[in-house]
């Protein structure tokens, strides 16, 4: 069965601070890797997709890298609205789905 | 502008029944496989169902498989989720999400979501 880590857990930055966020996968998922961003009271929204894909309406400072196991979210440089809870998630062969545990951006 | 509208949830004790229902808007709803997704308060995402367009096929999570159905009509631009033998763990907000991928070929990722609709499950 595979898991998603993510880390940290928790990142603390100040605007304009570069952020990368890491899920790794426990087997080869190619590059079957979403990310998405939470507010608090609000639901989730899709950022990437198959690891660098950028969902409509991104901004270019969000991107994504990598490949097999290990995947990053980068955020050049951070804005007051970036700073929420970001999950990864891959689809698996059963068919399912899975979630990393989040990683949460806060201000610092 | 594609709108997702879950309704339903309420507290409920546990081993009842409930039907959660998602009306869709600003998109042809037979187009797309849609998703339930839960959150309990405060924590991650989990995964719950997939429907395909025609409403022919669909997959579960484990933990909930056997206890749980979902359904559409797409004459009426609506999801459901009928929930029996309801448990503690099953409280959680409840979204319905739609998949990216269009006329099907489901890419198991979520574009469109609901604000969620929380299920409560007590005595």
């Amino acid at each position: 069965e595979i898991v998603l880590t993510q880390s940290p857990d928790i990142l603390s930055l100040s605007p304009g601070e570069r952020a990368t966020l890491s899920c790794r996968a426990s087997q080869n998922i190619r590059t079957y890797l979403a990310w998405y961003q939470q507010k608090p009271g609000q639901s989730p929204r899709l950022l990437i997709t198959d690891a660098s894909n950028r969902a409509t309406g991104i901004p270019a400072r969000i991107s994504g890298v990598g490949s097999g196991t290990d995947f990053a979210l980068t955020i050049s440089s951070l804005e007051p609205e970036d700073f929420a809870v970001y999950y990864c998630q891959h689809r698996t062969s059963r068919p399912s789905v899975i979630f990393g545990q989040g990683t949460r951006l806060e201000i610092k | 502008e594609v709108q997702l509208v879950e309704s339903g949830g309420v507290v409920i004790q546990p081993g009842g029944s409930l039907r959660l229902s998602c009306e869709a808007s600003g998109f042809t709803f037979g187009d797309y496989a849609m998703h339930w997704v839960r959150q309990p308060p405060g924590k991650g995402l989990e995964w719950v169902s997939l429907i395909n367009l025609r409403g022919t096929n669909a997959y579960y999570a484990d933990s909930i498989k056997g206890r749980f159905t979902v359904s559409r009509d797409n004459t009426k631009s609506s999801l459901y989720l009928q929930m029996n033998s309801l448990r503690p763990e099953d409280t959680a907000f409840y979204y319905c999400a739609r998949d990216v991928n269009k006329y099907g070929g489901h890419s198991y990722y979520f574009d469109s979501w609901g604000q969620g609709t929380l299920v409560t499950v007590s005595s």
